[in-house]
């Protein structure tokens, strides 16, 4: 089976400016999730996805938002950017909700200028 | 409030030296505990999780509700064991939230 797949792997993008990232899960699993990496804060989660409803939502400001769609893929969206969100955005999917077991993808690298 | 603490960044030993790598958590409910490792340009993957009670890699962790702990150890440390390990939790069977510690860096010299 393919892995998780994300995309794009690296953008830069200027304050003020939107961002979204594409998220392919493992071909069955239906529960998508993501998380901010940085050196300060760690992996620190922002939602998880389950059948396209957001079944949770971490301590990030409303300019975090996601979506699932019915084949599973999910994409997160960040508007007006702010330098702090420069960040290594990971997705995870699992076969289940709920699940601790989660499969990664290998990120995508946000640099905000 | 819900944490997790691995109070080293950095764990360097010798090969066939034994290793345990900290992990406490503050939680309070029914959590499950995980441990995850990234090796050297690989992604983050499951190592094991305390209910299944296995080893993996030659990697063990014993949940100790008292000490709120769940170590990771492996008697003889392998080069191949050197990468980044983080330990998580989430609330048993309710979301797929993970807390994750800051993670400690493994390094097994020759």
């Amino acid at each position: 089976k393919a892995g998780v797949t994300q995309t794009p792997r690296y953008l830069i993008k200027t304050r003020g400016q939107q961002v979204t990232l594409s998220c392919s899960p493992i071909s069955g699993h239906r529960s998508v999730s993501w998380y901010q990496q940085t050196p300060g804060q760690g992996l620190q989660f922002l939602f998880e996805y389950f059948s396209e409803t957001q079944r949770n939502k971490g301590n990030f400001p409303g300019r975090f938002s996601g979506r699932q769609f019915s084949n599973s893929r999910s994409e997160m969206n960040v508007s007006t950017l702010e330098l702090g969100d420069s960040a290594l955005y990971l997705c995870a999917s699992s076969p289940r909700q709920g699940a601790g077991e989660l499969f990664f993808g290998e990120g995508s690298r946000l640099t905000v200028l | 409030a819900q944490r997790v603490t691995q109070p080293e960044k950095l764990l360097s030993v010798f090969k066939g030296a034994p290793v345990e790598l900290k992990c406490n958590y503050s939680y309070s409910g029914s959590p499950e505990l995980f441990w995850y490792v990234q090796y050297s340009r690989q992604r983050l993957q499951l190592l094991l999780r305390h209910i299944s009670r296995e080893s993996i890699k030659g990697f063990t962790a014993d949940l100790n509700k008292g000490e709120t702990s769940f170590h990771l150890k492996k008697p003889f440390a392998q080069e191949e064991d050197s990468a980044m390990y983080y330990c998580a939790l989430t609330n048993s069977g309710n979301t797929g939230k993970l807390i994750f510690g800051q993670g400690t860096t493994l390094q097994v010299k020759p």
